[in-house]
């Protein structure tokens, strides 16, 4: 299946240290992207990194991609408490996928 | 980034009766709109995807007889629930996205809390 299985499940820190979780997958890909969710909200796109690429940044956010073992990390550094929220990667196997997601990791930063 | 305004944020109807549920991109022309259901605490579930006048494609087990999705336009897209059931209460969020061979990312509504009585 195309989806992305985020690791871990649940990530509890204390504000200012980094986070970081992982996505695996089994298919090639096009590319891989990572969105975050908080709360009764929608989903918020954080991050698109294609699969020639190996490191991808964005502010505080690290994106990187490793096509050899199909998988990715997300590194949050100095994280906030409002970076609390549930994170998701989404591989695409074409440009005009679906967006498909796994049970995404469940991030908690304490102030 | 761009806009995707969803509405209404929250409705509470009767058993039998039908809910519609709009997705409207603000800025940018929505090649395809996907919706979604997510029960709490767990992953967003993809029910259909729909490319502007084309016939939406449903995901396994989805029935597309209760779940009617609409995309007339290139900036709106409607999922209407007929003959909702309790079991039909759930968190329903649209996305869309541009033309794929620009812009790949997909930008979400605010999502729907449908709560069937």
């Amino acid at each position: 299946s195309q989806q992305g299985e985020e690791d871990p499940q649940a990530l509890s820190i204390q504000e200012g240290e980094n986070a970081t979780m992982n996505c695996s997958y089994k298919t090639s890909i096009n590319n891989l992207q990572w969105y975050r969710q908080n709360s009764g909200r929608g989903l918020v796109h954080l991050i698109l990194i294609r699969s020639n690429e190996r490191e991808k940044h964005s502010g505080r956010l690290r994106v990187t991609l490793d096509t050899s073992k199909k998988s990715s990390s997300l590194l949050i550094t100095a994280s906030r408490a409002a970076d609390t929220a549930s994170y998701f990667c989404a591989p695409l196997r074409n440009q005009g996928g679906k967006l498909i997601f796994g049970q995404g990791t469940e991030l908690s930063v304490k102030p | 980034g761009a806009v995707v305004s969803q509405h209404p944020s929250w409705v509470i109807c009767k058993s039998g009766t039908s809910v519609k549920i709009e997705c409207r991109s603000l800025d940018f022309q929505a090649t395809t709109m996907f919706w979604y259901r997510q029960f709490p605490k767990q992953s967003l579930m993809l029910m259909a995807t729909s490319n502007e006048g084309s016939k939406a494609t449903y995901e396994q087990g989805v029935e597309k007889d209760k779940f009617l999705i609409n995309h007339a336009s290139l900036t709106l897209s409607t999922l209407t629930v007929t003959s909702a059931h309790p079991e039909d209460s759930s968190f329903y969020i649209c996305s869309a996205r541009g033309d794929p061979l620009t812009n790949t990312e997909a930008f979400f509504g605010q999502g729907t809390r449908l709560t069937v009585v």
